[in-house]
């Protein structure tokens, strides 16, 4: 597709239950994204995939998130035992990096993930 | 440090009154890029500008208009005779180009702007 596709739109989880969060980039673009953003904050940084660099992953909250890239492609974020703090809009972006494609090196948004935890 | 600071938490104007959302950033890099996103009450992230750091020169898209200043590491944007449609919450970021490093898009914590009738 021609944006960033992220799946599913809502999710609504039970405690202490696994989920699954699924990002497909914009074709070409190397660099990738994962925010969070809780109800009226701010993005916060989760985590940042480049190229075929180690992520960084600074910006994970505990060790129950988690989150990979297959091929320089398609990224899933998974978050194990959640709990009700993890709530929130989680959002992913893509970028192609300085120098490379056409356009510049701004990210695109997907729609994002609505996560309810009951 | 890589940071982008955006003072203002939130802004109340009546519609058609000019208003000037505030960023501030800090890097080391001597080139970089700057953004700003527009996030309305609909949710998606919308991007409005791209600056490099090299480019100064101040850029005007109708009613909105950015001011990048370098000796104060700033990247303010205006939006002139605001609109009812103007209101949401505006994000400024940074990209850092660090040679072998991360090139991370950095965001401010974001100006919730509230446009009155």
């Amino acid at each position: 597709g021609a944006g960033v596709s992220q799946s599913p739109s809502n999710k609504v989880t039970e405690k202490g239950k696994d989920v699954e969060l699924r990002c497909d980039p914009i074709s070409g673009h190397t660099a990738l994204y994962w925010y969070r953003q809780s109800l009226g904050q701010g993005l916060e940084f989760l985590i940042y995939f480049q190229g075929n660099s180690a992520p960084d992953k600074s910006g994970l909250p505990s060790d129950r998130f988690s989150a990979e890239r297959t091929g320089g492609s398609v990224s899933t974020l998974t978050i194990q035992r959640t709990q009700q703090e993890d709530s929130a809009v989680y959002l992913c972006a893509s970028s192609p990096l300085f120098g490379e494609g056409v356009g510049g090196t701004e990210a695109f948004f997907g729609q994002g993930t609505r996560l309810t935890v009951v | 440090a890589q940071k982008v600071t955006q003072a203002q938490t939130e802004i109340s104007v009546v519609e058609k009154e000019d208003v000037t959302l505030d960023c501030v950033y800090e890097t080391r890099d001597t080139t970089y890029y700057l953004f700003w996103y527009k996030q309305p009450p609909s949710g998606e992230l919308v991007f409005l500008i791209r600056r490099n750091s090299f480019d100064e020169q101040n850029e005007i898209s109708g009613r909105y208009s950015w001011n990048f200043q370098k000796s104060t590491s700033s990247f303010n944007f205006t939006i002139t005779a605001s609109q009812v449609v103007d209101s949401a919450v505006y994000f400024c970021a940074l990209i850092p180009l660090i040679s072998g490093g991360y090139n991370k898009l950095i965001f401010g914590a974001g100006t919730r702007l509230a446009v009155h009738p």
